[in-house]
């Protein structure tokens, strides 16, 4: 049951700025955004979460409209390594830590 | 500080067998939380727990339980095992107490189903 829309797959070119969009139309307001991604045979990797406010840490930057229905995870300067697939998601209020993974968008970087 | 760890990190059993995985959480990380991921489904959650307690629970069938531990750690039981339940078994941590805290995985345990 995500409730997140992403784009399959995406491509960015090394050393440019790669933007994820996500769609999360039906968000409420108390509900938060979170960011995780996914290396091929690793666990997710928490990037970055936000409620209303655009938020910036050492990995990413996420920025989030006014009407909260979609938001973007900014990779500033695209590596190799940060080929993966990214994971957009709002967690669902009242039920704890359960988290809805969505099929995420498929992030490669090109040399 | 470690992060969430897994063992064994590679598992094959046989139908009907039963099989136990374990998650040392965080340090100082209340709720542990176990997800399924296979190429069909992708990530689905299978339960949550809080304080020795379960306080979540996705839509598997029972052969599927957990505990936890009185210092957090968790382990997850399959009985009966099926060829279907061949996957990457993940737990994630995190502090459990609020809305909005991030969830922090492992590696994850492959369990494949002869």
């Amino acid at each position: 049951d995500a409730k997140t829309t992403q784009p399959t797959s995406m491509d960015c070119a090394e050393g440019r700025a790669a933007n994820l969009p996500c769609n999360h139309s039906t968000i409420s307001g108390n509900e938060y955004v979170y960011w995780y991604r996914q290396i091929h045979s690793q666990g997710p990797q928490y990037i970055i979460h936000g409620l209303k406010n655009n938020e910036t840490n050492e990995m990413a930057s996420l920025i989030i409209t006014e009407d909260r229905k979609s938001s973007t995870l900014i990779l500033p300067h695209a590596t190799l390594r940060d080929t993966a697939v990214y994971y957009c998601i709002v967690r669902v209020p009242n039920t704890g830590n359960q988290f809805y993974f969505g099929t995420g968008t498929s992030l490669t970087v090109i040399p | 500080k470690a992060g969430v760890t897994q063992t064994p990190r590679y598992l094959i059993k046989t139908r009907g067998q039963q099989v136990t995985l374990s998650c040392s959480p965080i340090s100082g990380h209340r709720s542990v939380s176990w997800y399924q991921q296979t190429p069909g489904q992708g990530l689905q959650f299978l339960f949550e727990y809080f304080s020795e307690t379960q306080r979540n629970k996705g839509n598997f069938p029972g052969r599927f339980s957990g505990r936890q531990f009185s210092n957090s750690r968790s382990e997850m039981n399959v009985s009966t095992l099926e060829l279907g339940d061949s996957a990457l078994y993940l737990c994630a941590s995190s502090l459990g107490g609020r809305v909005g805290q991030p969830q922090h995985f492992g590696d994850g345990t492959r369990l494949s189903i002869l």
